[in-house]
């Protein structure tokens, strides 16, 4: 049964800082690996989505990176706002297509 | 698109009473997927669904839960009779797969407390 742990599960840092969160999976037969992001009291947003054969992918301040063989991805924001203050969910999907989501992280970006 | 709709948004009944839940998929969209969000579980799929049709609902807790899609733009959550620990937020995501696996889209959730 695939396993996703994600650390660290809270992260408060100031404005400016570039920051990594980690994801780790136990078992490496995926299809994909996404990042989510989930403001308080709404739904998960889809950041970034890397298919198995990826190593990275990028958008703007974001960059998502994959290694399947280590079963582990980060997520790197460069250059924290305020307004990035969410809990960051990591989900992996594998071939029964069911993904299986990390706790996610509490990230606090204070001014 | 106005993305995936779910009603109501919050919702607080008493234990034993049945509860409806409701999502609109993004139209288009071939798979529609049932979450459950609660502080000491995290996010746990409940039950999904591809062209309509059931295709695991292993993560359904038990009896009391059910669910369908009666067509492609909408599906049911119904939980009867409700008990307290049913109490979360309850999320429907839908995504398009056209061959390879594609990023889902989730609504806004529903706030269900169970008194």
């Amino acid at each position: 049964k695939q396993e996703v742990t994600q650390i660290p599960a809270a992260l408060s840092v100031p404005e400016g800082e570039n920051l990594v969160l980690n994801c780790s999976f136990t078992d490496s037969a995926i299809y994909n690996l996404q990042w989510f992001r989930q403001d308080p009291g709404k739904g998960l947003t889809s950041l970034l989505l890397i298919q198995s054969s990826q190593r990275e992918q990028t958008s703007g301040r974001l960059n998502a990176s994959l290694d399947k063989s280590s079963g582990r991805s980060t997520l790197y924001i460069a250059a924290s706002q305020p307004g990035d203050s969410a809990t960051y969910l990591c989900a992996v999907s594998g071939g029964s297509y069911i993904p299986t989501f990390g706790r996610g992280t509490s990230l606090i970006v204070h001014p | 698109d106005a993305g995936v709709i779910q009603s109501p948004r919050h919702e607080v009944t008493e234990m034993g009473q049945e509860v409806t839940l409701r999502c609109k998929p993004i139209s288009g969209h071939d798979y529609l997927f049932w979450y459950r969000q609660t502080m000491m579980r995290g996010l746990e799929l409940l039950i999904y669904f591809n062209n309509n049709v059931p295709i695991d609902d292993s993560g359904m807790p038990e009896d009391r839960f059910s669910a369908k899609m009666p067509n492609a733009s909408f599906s049911t959550l119904k939980i009867q009779p409700s008990e307290p620990r049913d109490s979360a937020v309850y999320f429907c995501a839908s995504s398009l797969s056209q061959g390879v696996v594609e990023t889902q889209y989730f609504g806004p959730g529903t706030r269900l407390l169970v008194l």
